[in-house]
């Protein structure tokens, strides 16, 4: 199985700050087909993931542009500019090049 | 845009089966993969398996042995089984559409295993 591994646990954020969340992954996830697999996801308290980013960087319908994601590869990065107290959650990466897919741990976002 | 709606039974013994339906509304049923993903409490996820026509099917292999995934699209519905249940399969299971992305989820449906 590839393993994607996430950094920090955890994350606190002033308000309008930024934050960046690291997703590596065990293997490359670059296709043959020229799109590389890593997707982002937001699981606010007591919801379902919800899908911000797609094929690394794509925002998803209705996603703020505040969410960027970036990388290559193996490794990738979730940005958030300006922190909204909405952001809190959990934020996970996930690899769909090779079945089983498989998410990363987890990065837990809190506000000060 | 797609809903999913999601029903089974909350609260197994050991070594009973889980039954989980999830209903499609608005999508594209007949064109999508279909996927189960489940969440231990307080902690992360992990994927099922998923189904695509009626014949086209994977799974996750540390859960292989145990699990169906169906299809009925007369009703546009999929469902869960998992066999012998252990306490190590409590989590919330919840029904999604895609395999990559996973773009709509259900609410999600706590399944308990417990004497």
């Amino acid at each position: 199985d590839i393993v994607m591994t996430q950094t920090p646990l955890s994350l606190s954020v002033t308000p309008g700050q930024s934050a960046s969340i690291s997703c590596k992954s065990s293997q490359s996830l670059l296709h043959s087909d020229g799109k590389t697999y890593l997707y982002w996801y937001l699981q606010k308290p007591g919801q379902p993931p919800q899908l911000l980013i797609y094929e690394v960087s794509s925002r998803f319908s209705g996603v703020p542009d505040r969410f960027s994601g970036s990388g290559s590869g193996t490794d990738f990065t979730l940005k958030i500019s300006r922190v909204e107290a909405e952001d809190v959650g959990v934020y996970y990466c996930m690899q769909s090049i090779e079945l089983p897919l498989t998410f990363g741990g987890g990065t837990k976002v809190e506000i000060k | 845009q797609v809903q999913l709606q999601q029903w089974g039974a909350g609260l197994l013994k050991p070594s009973e089966t889980l039954s989980l339906t999830c209903a499609v509304y608005g999508g594209s049923f007949g064109t999508s993969w279909w996927s189960w993903i489940r969440q231990p409490p307080g902690k992360g996820l992990e994927w099922i398996g998923e189904i695509k026509n009626s014949d086209t099917t994977s799974y996750n292999p540390s859960l292989k042995s145990r699990v169906t995934i169906s299809l009925d699209t007369s009703k546009n519905q999929f469902s869960l089984k998992l066999i012998s249940l252990t306490a190590a399969d409590t989590a919330v299971h919840y029904c999604a559409r895609g395999g990559g992305p996973i773009d709509s989820w259900g609410h999600g449906t706590l399944v308990t295993v417990s004497s």
